[in-house]
């Protein structure tokens, strides 16, 4: 079955570390994304690539890094200095840039 | 960046009730129009792409005025499976997602 994979499903950083996020897509899709949800909040849209080695920045991408290597991966890492890190991650793709996109089943990431 | 605005609710409704919840967006050059379903703590789902002429699914219809920039999604004859938060989403570069509208249906 086609999808896109999110793992892990819940993720815990201690202060001072980076974590990566992983997000893998079989959908043979170019466009991926990643969105931070906080409680109760929409969907704000941290980092977005429409091609393969380039991507843009979204609304939050502060304290964010990602890259695109492979049509199938968009890993998002989480540095140290995003100070309020405590959220649902989720990653989506599409066939183009003004496609719906499917996004995966999200990573839930807290602060120990 | 451009916006998309949605009432946030909630909407409570019973049972069997007809419900609409429309949005408002700020680029009138927008081509593209989707609502998304999001259940808590999960990730949001396509419902549906919304047409020029207005479309129609099952219990759910969704229509688009372009010359006022809102789109409206329609439910009737609510389930209790239908209470979600909905995502009204206009295609700019990348997808603009409203903030959602949450609907409760009750027994």
């Amino acid at each position: 079955d086609g999808g896109i994979t999110q793992s892990p499903k819940y993720l815990f950083r201690k202060e001072g570390q980076n974590v990566t996020l992983s997000c893998e897509q079989n959908l043979n899709h170019d466009a991926m994304y990643w969105y931070r949800q906080d409680p109760g909040q929409g969907l704000r849209l941290i980092y977005y690539s429409q091609i393969v080695n380039d991507f843009q920045k979204g609304d939050i991408a502060e304290g964010y890094s990602v890259s695109r290597e492979k049509k199938e991966s968009f890993p998002l890492t989480v540095t140290s200095a995003q100070k309020n890190p405590t959220a649902f991650y989720l990653c989506a793709s599409s066939i183009g840039e003004n496609q719906p996109q499917h996004f995966g089943d999200g990573t839930r990431l807290s602060i120990l | 960046r451009k916006e998309v605005e949605q009432d946030p609710g909630p909407f409570n409704v019973p049972e069997g009730a007809t419900v609409a919840f429309n949005c408002t967006y700020s680029n009138s050059a927008s081509q593209s129009f989707f609502w998304y379903r999001q259940d808590c703590r999960k990730e949001p789902k396509l419902l549906m792409s919304v047409y020029s002429s207005g479309n129609e699914d099952g219990r759910f219809t969704a229509q688009l005025n372009r010359a006022s920039q809102y789109i409206s999604l329609l439910i009737r004859d609510s389930k209790l499976s239908d209470s979600a938060t909905y995502l009204c989403v206009v295609a700019d570069t990348p997808l603009v997602f409203g903030k959602g509208t949450r609907l409760s249906v009750i027994a």
